[in-house]
C-alpha cells in the first residue's frame, strides 16, 4: 500500500524565517494535496498539485510537485505565528485518500 | 454553510460500551470518509463510502462499523469500546469526479476517550 512520509516531523522557527516541509511517497504520485490543521481542529485544504513540476502559491505558502522523485515540498516565506499548526500532505492511495505523518510547526514571535 | 457536521464533540466511554459518532454533510457529496488521528500522528482511514448503500474498509476498520443509508449521513459505530480506540475522529466528504478525489471537507472532529 502507498505511504506518505513527511519531514521534518516537527519544526520550530523564529517569526520571519523561511521553512520547507517535504512529503515523499512510496509510489508514483498522480496528485498531491496539502492541508493545514490548527491544534485541536479539523483540516483545512491549502492546495492541490496534479502535474509534475506544477507549482502553486497561496499567500506566503508555495507548494511544488516533483513526480520523478515522488515528492512534494511546501515552502513558507517569512513565517508568521498564524502559520503555526500541523501540515499534512494527502494523496489518492490504495485505501482512497491517505495522509502523511504530519509536520508540526511552531513559530516563535 | 454547515458543511460537515460531527456530533458529539467530546465523549468518554467505559470499556465495553458502544456508541455512534454522527456525521452529516449538506454539500451533496458522493464520497464520505471516517479517519482517526492518534496524538502526534497523521490520519488513518477507518471506512469510506462512495455513495448511499456502498461502504468499504480503510486501513484500520477493526472494531468499527458504518452505514450509508442516505447521501447526507455517514455514522460510525463503535462496538465494545477499548482503550486503543481513544482518539480524535474526523469525518470528511468529497465530490469525486473521474476518479480524482479532489479537496476533502472535514468536520471539526470528535474526541473520544475510553477508560
Amino acid at each position: 500500500s502507498q505511504e506518505l512520509e513527511q519531514s521534518p516531523q516537527s519544526l520550530i522557527v523564529q517569526e520571519g524565517k523561511n521553512l520547507t516541509i517535504n512529503c515523499t511517497s512510496s509510489k508514483t504520485l498522480y496528485g498531491l494535496y496539502w492541508y493545514k490543521q490548527k491544534y485541536g481542529e479539523g483540516l483545512i485544504f491549502l492546495m492541490m498539485l496534479q502535474k509534475g513540476g506544477e507549482e502553486k502559491s497561496h499567500e506566503k505558502i508555495t507548494a511544488k510537485l516533483d513526480e520523478k522523485k515522488q515528492q512534494s515540498s511546501l515552502h513558507i516565506t517569512a513565517s508568521q505565528p498564524s502559520h503555526a499548526g500541523i501540515y499534512l500532505c494527502g494523496a489518492d492511495g490504495t485505501y482512497k485518500y491517505i495522509f502523511g505523518t504530519g509536520t508540526r510547526l511552531k513559530v516563535l514571535a | 454553510n454547515a458543511g460537515v457536521t460531527q456530533t458529539p464533540k467530546f465523549r468518554i466511554l467505559k470499556i465495553g460500551q458502544s456508541m455512534t459518532l454522527q456525521c452529516a454533510q449538506d454539500m451533496n457529496h458522493n464520497y464520505m470518509y471516517w479517519y482517526r488521528q492518534d496524538p502526534g500522528m497523521g490520519l488513518k482511514l477507518i471506512y469510506y463510502s462512495v455513495g448511499a448503500g456502498i461502504t468499504d474498509k480503510g486501513e484500520v476498520p477493526n472494531g468499527y462499523n458504518v452505514s450509508r443509508s442516505t447521501t447526507e449521513d455517514f455514522p460510525l459505530r463503535l462496538e465494545l469500546a477499548a482503550p486503543s480506540q481513544t482518539s480524535v475522529y474526523f469525518c470528511a466528504s468529497s465530490e469525486t469526479v473521474a476518479g480524482n478525489t479532489g479537496e476533502l471537507f472535514f468536520g471539526e472532529g470528535s474526541r473520544l476517550t475510553v477508560l
